[in-house]
């Protein structure tokens, strides 16, 4: 199946700082990318939906400021995460889809906050 | 919305034994169904998916049959092992449409 690379894999950062997270579809042109948070023990929510070119859509309850989305090519999106704070500590993984039945999924990034 | 119920875990089976996880879903239309596996500190795999219904999905031993009759998408091996031992997440959607995740199922395969 086609690859979706995400990167970094785990990332510790000081409280208040920023964290980019990248997501690649390294064999596909990704026309849409999602973003999930997976809390401990719990299913995935979906952060937000990214076309390629256009502004994301973010699900309610999450944070546009907080949650920068970034789908600037067919190939990379970017998850921002501004001014992180220790509840924002989390499982972050995307997917990217080329219009095909299924979506592919990263390998994730374990952001912890400290 | 849509929506996916699956049976809450953790399950723990011994090696060889049979495995059914239950999945119901509620969904418009007819999506696409998967079933996803995350191994400790790893992100997910896709496992087998199911396209239409009726449709038998297979993948290392494991099966589902979507079931539209029954809104199910039910998980079966028929002989475990140890390295079976995941999260199981049932899913529905795909393509351009959000992936809607069950809560998913701690499976425990003990030797």
């Amino acid at each position: 199946g086609a690859v979706v690379s995400q990167h970094p894999s785990w990332v510790i950062c000081k409280s208040g700082t920023s964290v980019k997270i990248e997501c690649r579809s390294l064999d596909f042109q990704a026309t849409t990318m999602f973003w999930y948070r997976q809390f401990p023990k719990q299913s995935l929510m979906l952060m937000a939906t990214s076309n390629e070119g256009s502004k994301a859509t973010y699900e309610q309850g999450v944070e546009k400021d907080k949650f920068l989305i970034n789908h600037a090519s067919l190939t990379l999106s970017t998850l921002t995460v501004t001014s992180a704070h220790p509840e924002d500590s989390s499982f972050y993984i995307c997917s990217a889809t080329g219009g095909g039945t299924e979506a592919f999924f990263g390998q994730g990034t374990r952001l912890t906050v400290v | 919305g849509d929506s996916v119920t699956q049976m809450e875990g953790p399950v723990t089976l011994s090696e060889e034994a049979f495995l059914t996880i239950n999945c119901t879903y509620t969904a418009t239309g007819y999506p696409s169904l998967f079933w996803y596996v995350q191994y400790p500190g790893e992100g997910l795999q896709l496992l087998l998916k199911a396209t239409k219904a009726d449709d038998k999905g297979s993948n290392k031993g494991f099966e589902a049959t979507y079931r539209k009759e029954t809104t199910s998408f039910h998980l079966e091996k028929g002989s475990v092992q140890v390295s079976d031992s995941a999260v199981y997440f049932c899913a529905l959607g795909g393509g351009y449409q959000k992936v809607t995740f069950g809560t998913g199922t701690k499976l425990q395969v003990i030797p």
